[in-house]
């Protein structure tokens, strides 16, 4: 199938780090997507990383991909209460298209002071 | 410097009814998506357009929903008689390419069927 795997729910406190998991099913995929939702908002792209990489940092994130068990993670170094939302894991259809996704059923990150 | 803008926020109709969603992209941007989220779903790709032109509605269901982006003004998701399974939230993102470039998401529509 074409699923996208996420856990629901992660709860942590604030300052600690986050670690948001995801499987895909694509091995073709060339790139791979996390978005934030924030309540009755649209989704934010947050960063994006190319098949051929294995790590990305950007300031507080860091993907993490293992191609060979087509598993992605992003961890949030820091978490702070305004991280609270729904992250999404996203993999392109076409190479490197953001239009045509398919998209995990998102993760509710919980951020306690 | 406006994003993606959706309208309306929130539509409520009947059984049966019609509902219209609109979405006005980017300025500039040529490329248009329509996604729609179920609740506690994550997004469902729909449909692609260019200006003028469907480039892929393999995520369209077959009967009752139609899509247009014509040359001027906004893109138009439309759903014929619809029914409750119908609600959701309908999402629009704009791009002005395809390839390596951001795809940036409106706020959504949500509708309701009652």
């Amino acid at each position: 199938g074409e699923d996208v795997e996420q856990s629901l729910f992660l709860s942590v406190r604030e300052g600690d780090s986050s670690v948001i998991n995801c499987t895909y099913t694509d091995s073709s995929s060339t790139y791979l997507y996390w978005y934030k939702q924030e309540p009755g908002a649209g989704l934010q792209l947050l960063t994006y990383i190319f098949s051929n990489m294995d790590m990305k940092q950007d300031q507080r994130l860091t993907v993490l991909l293992n191609k060979k068990d087509k598993h992605l993670s992003l961890r949030i170094a820091d978490t702070q209460t305004g991280d609270s939302a729904i992250y999404f894991c996203a993999e392109s259809r076409y190479g490197g298209s953001q239009g045509n996704l398919i998209f995990g059923k998102g993760t509710k990150l919980s951020v306690k002071p | 410097n406006a994003g993606v803008m959706q309208n309306p926020r929130h539509l409520v109709r009947r059984r049966g009814q019609e509902a219209r969603l609109r979405c006005s992209p980017v300025k500039g941007h040529s490329h248009v998506y329509w996604y729609r989220q179920l609740p506690e779903e994550g997004l469902k790709f729909m449909v692609y357009l260019q200006k003028e032109n469907i480039i892929d509605e393999s995520g369209m269901p077959k009967e009752r929903f139609s899509a247009e982006f014509p040359k001027e003004g906004p893109s138009i998701l439309r759903i014929q008689q619809v029914v409750r399974g119908d609600s959701a939230a309908y999402f629009c993102a704009s791009s002005p390419q395809t390839q390596n470039t951001e795809a940036f998401f409106g706020q959504g529509t949500r509708l309701t069927v009652v």
